[in-house]
């Protein structure tokens, strides 16, 4: 049973690019979120996506946008990048349908070290 | 900005001692949890407390849980060099799975 998958595992851009990032839910998810922690600080909620759709944002800009799939895999996409935005960003799945949905324990991936120059 | 503060930011003890880490949050909670990561990696739920539970066990793990003061307790019993990483803790508001985490604690267990 394959858990969270990201890809890729690093990546440099420059600032003014954009960059895609990936995610497969564990198998059985339903929903994912996004985090994104910097050097030395805690991960912060970025989104979460449900049903193809964003259900929950935290405080980040519009430049940070998402997607769901049918097939419940997810991609993050960062515009016009920052050199603030060099930060380790991860993907967490869970399931809001059924019972396990009130537990709210979240599956983590390795997450994508995003390095901005 | 994070929900929480964690005390200490950095915990050293040897080997078979025991870790305690603390954790404050701001807002009202569904449940509060304590994640574990290692070298900067993906995080490991380690468990799950609910707010309306006092204290839980799993295995060498204790959390404890104060609403009234908004604060939560992680204890690491007989430290193994094994249990050095980060530890993060998380609450949720809501049923909805989103996560605040506090800025976390790193523990170094030297053998």
């Amino acid at each position: 049973d394959a858990g969270v998958t990201q890809s890729p595992t690093h990546l440099i851009k420059t600032r003014g690019q954009q960059v895609t990032l990936r995610c497969s839910p564990k198998s059985g998810h339903d929903t994912v979120s996004w985090y994104q922690q910097a050097l030395g600080q805690g991960p912060q909620f970025i989104f979460q996506y449900y049903e193809e759709e964003e259900r929950q944002r935290g405080n980040f800009p519009d430049r940070f946008s998402g997607h769901q799939f049918p097939n419940y895999s997810s991609e993050l996409n960062v515009n016009a990048l920052l050199l603030g935005d060099s930060a380790l960003y991860l993907c967490a799945s869970s399931s809001l349908s059924g019972r396990a949905q009130r537990l709210g324990k979240l599956f983590f991936g390795s997450g994508t070290q995003l390095s901005v120059l | 900005s994070q929900q929480g503060e964690e005390d200490p930011q950095a915990l050293s003890i040897q080997e078979g001692e025991n870790a305690t880490m603390n954790c404050s949050y701001k807002t009202s909670i569904n449940n509060l949890q304590w994640y574990r990561q290692n070298s900067g990696r993906g995080l490991v739920h380690l468990i799950l407390i609910r707010s309306n539970e006092r204290e839980k066990h799993s295995g060498r793990l204790r959390v404890t849980l104060d609403t009234s003061k908004k604060s939560s307790s992680l204890l690491i019993t007989a430290s193994r060099a094994a249990d050095t990483a980060s530890y993060f803790c998380a609450s949720s508001g809501d049923a909805g799975n989103m996560l605040t985490f506090g800025g976390g604690t790193r523990l170094m267990v030297k053998p």
